[in-house]
């Protein structure tokens, strides 16, 4: 139902790659928010999706709804060692049920 | 501007035992919320708040309960503490609606033993 499947679990990547990573539900969301947390604190908005199809933006980081609104996804460019820590998607469902995916575990090698 | 404040950062109960985790936010939120975090999972809803005098279940409220007298303040209460609810508790809140982007706290490790 209103599950959310979030992959990778985890990301061993070297600095500079490309990341990608998604969030999949057989439910449809009216929003999809994803964000970061660090150890022992946490998670901090990154970008916040409100239409099916939209592509946002932030530095080096894009996010898209999916338009089936089922999924999202989001990517991250040119990692460097502060990209280290949790990615959460979370989807809102019927306006009154936030929803959140079990997290990828970025790890970035200098 | 502290954002949301949640105390304690740590504490240990015994089986059986009550307390209140504290949460509050100096941005003038309507809407606030309660979720825990189980090792290697994403967040739960357990209760939220639209506004004072206004609480609602979320994901899994059972063994918790809220109250919201003002807008600044959403505690969280366990009354008879369970293993089971060994978790890390985050408050966050929202300027006008769970669409909106959230504000978490630094959380609240819990164990009980």
């Amino acid at each position: 139902g209103q599950q959310l499947n979030q992959s990778p679990q985890s990301m061993f990547i070297q600095e500079g790659e490309d990341v990608s990573m998604n969030c999949t539900s057989s439910s449809i969301f009216n929003t999809w928010l994803w964000y970061k947390q660090d150890p022992g604190e946490g998670p901090v908005l990154l970008i916040a999706l409100y239409k099916a199809g939209e592509l946002t933006s932030n530095g080096r980081l894009t996010a898209q709804f999916g338009i089936t609104r089922k999924d999202s996804f989001l990517n991250i460019s040119a990692s460097i060692p502060s990209d280290v820590g949790i990615y959460f998607c979370a989807g809102l469902y019927n306006n009154n049920d936030m929803r959140f995916g079990a997290g990828t575990r970025l790890t970035v090698k200098p | 501007n502290a954002g949301v404040t949640q105390t304690p950062k740590f504490r240990i109960l015994k089986i059986g035992q009550s307390m209140t985790l504290q949460c509050t936010q100096d941005m003038n939120h309507n809407y606030m919320y309660w979720y825990r975090q189980d090792p290697g999972m994403g967040l739960k809803l357990i209760y939220y708040s639209v506004g004072a005098g206004i609480t609602d279940k979320g994901e899994v409220p059972n063994g918790y309960n809220v109250s919201r007298s003002t807008t600044e303040d959403f505690p969280l209460r366990l009354e008879l503490a369970a293993p089971s609810q060994t978790s890390v508790y985050f408050c966050a809140s929202s300027k006008t609606g769970m669409n909106q982007p959230q504000h978490f706290g630094d959380g609240t490790r819990l164990s009980i033993l």
